[in-house]
């Protein structure tokens, strides 16, 4: 079983249309939680990060589900500018801030 | 502030020759890493360092090797270049300590390696 698996995408959706992407980890000592976004050919970027009270940046919210070992991303009014790799990160307590990577789950948002 | 360097951004290599990737940060910050990305797959580690002059080995270090020299630095040298090493490799870097439940990675802009 992977450490962090992912929705398989891609994911196309319209503008404005709400997007929904589900993470799961396997690592019972997992302590940090992060969105990446990564776009076609450029780096990962820090999207935000996961807090156990779920957490909200503009259009944006994240939900960690330490009991099920699950972590959401929800996007609202997508923008054609969203169309990217979403990576589900996760980062194991006690590591020398070493992080977990999810394969990603492509967006594609259309006009 | 130029953040995390990386060169060069392309390079193709026959079966056999050697080269070394350059990262440099100017962000002063202690941890740096090396990955790999391969299509359709998550990045993989290949190697960190939690300072200078300390190194450690991730998850797929076999074919790469690491200093640490100075802070800013933190090369990957590859010695044998063989087809399985194609791919994107991303340097990265973050002021996180042991155990930090918040630092944020920063990474390069990748180098993208092509073995024939």
């Amino acid at each position: 079983r992977k450490e962090v698996e992912q929705d398989p995408g891609p994911f196309n959706v319209p503008e404005g249309a709400t997007v929904a992407f589900n993470c799961t980890y396997s690592n019972s000592a997992s302590q940090s939680f992060f969105w990446y976004r990564q776009d076609c050919r450029k780096e990962p970027k820090l999207l935000m990060s996961v807090y156990s009270s779920g957490n909200e940046d503009g259009r944006f919210t994240a939900q960690l589900n330490r009991a099920s070992q699950y972590i959401s991303l929800l996007i609202r009014d997508s923008k054609l500018s969203d169309s990217a790799t979403y990576l589900c990160v996760v980062k194991i307590r006690g590591t020398a801030s070493k992080l977990t990577f999810g394969t990603g789950t492509r967006l594609q948002v259309t006009l | 502030n130029a953040g995390v360097t990386q060169t060069p951004k392309f390079r193709i290599l026959k079966i056999g020759q050697s080269m070394t990737l350059q990262c440099t940060q100017d962000m002063n910050h202690n941890y740096m890493y090396w990955y790999r990305q391969d299509p359709g797959m998550g990045l993989k580690l290949i190697y960190y360092s939690v300072g200078a002059g300390i190194t450690d080995k991730g998850e797929v270090p076999n074919g790469y090797n690491v200093s640490r020299s100075t802070t800013e630095d933190f090369p990957l040298r590859l010695e044998l270049a063989a087809p399985s090493q194609t791919s994107v490799y991303f340097c990265a870097s973050s002021g996180g300590s042991w155990g930090s439940g918040t630092d944020t990675q920063y990474f390069g802009p990748g180098t993208r390696l092509t073995v024939l």
